[in-house]
């Protein structure tokens, strides 16, 4: 498949520990977030949302963490496998518009 | 349940052509939204479509249009195609009547080269 990230920010993690991949986003009037991971030659894949009355929503081995004050968002993998290598995005919505802004997207590369 | 197909998932094109792509949402789904990808970067809207009308657009120029069908499949025509359009081009779609703001679920995209 064809990379979908050849320039962007790259995590390192040694499988089985965690992982923590950060976001900024850009509009203090976003009222849900999303993480999409993207994996080479396939479009993103929906892991774990979150609305903005919320500050931290819990899946299977993800949390994401949102922090309205400094228009911050984080998604933390726990145990980090290697099917987690991916490119992830974090993806913000503005009040109802169902248009979707993405960040710029942070590679995640899992170590053996 | 068949997720969002698009078609072609390659295409080279020269400079100045025209192309359409096309997309069948997911089974169920009435929205559909198209994104560009460049590489190593984040998908951009291009715009939405519901109900058979564009609803929404973003900062791309007239050479970018569109089209649903009755059916809610979509297709993006660009026209007049310059070397920057070459990128990943996906297809999103949603479910919106009733069920409020949810992710989209996207396709694996078309890859337009344009020599």
């Amino acid at each position: 498949g064809e990379s979908v990230g050849l320039h962007l920010p790259t995590l390192s993690v040694q499988e089985g520990d965690n992982s923590i991949i950060n976001c900024a986003y850009s509009n203090s009037a976003s009222d849900y977030f999303i993480w999409y991971k993207q994996e080479s030659g396939k479009g993103p894949q929906f892991i774990i949302d979150i609305r903005s009355n919320m500050d931290k929503r819990q899946g299977q081995r993800v949390t994401v963490l949102l922090n309205k004050t400094v228009k911050h968002l984080s998604l933390q993998i726990a145990a980090t496998q290697p099917g987690d290598s991916a490119v992830y995005f974090c993806a913000e919505n503005f009040a109802g518009t169902y248009k979707y802004i993405f960040g710029t997207g942070t590679r995640l590369k899992v170590l053996a | 349940d068949a997720g969002v197909t698009q078609s072609p998932t390659h295409l080279i094109k020269t400079r100045g052509q025209q192309v359409t792509l096309r997309c069948s949402p997911k089974s169920g789904h009435d929205t559909v939204s198209w994104y560009q990808q460049a590489l190593g970067q984040g998908p951009q809207f291009i715009f939405q479509y519901y109900e058979e009308e564009e609803r929404q657009r973003g900062n791309f120029p007239d050479r970018f249009s569109g089209h649903q069908f009755p059916n809610y499949s979509s297709e993006l025509n660009v026209n007049a195609l310059l070397l920057g359009d070459s990128a990943l081009y996906l297809c999103a779609s949603i479910l919106r009547v009733g069920q409020g703001v949810q992710g989209y679920t996207f396709g694996s995209g078309t890859r337009l080269t344009v020599v």
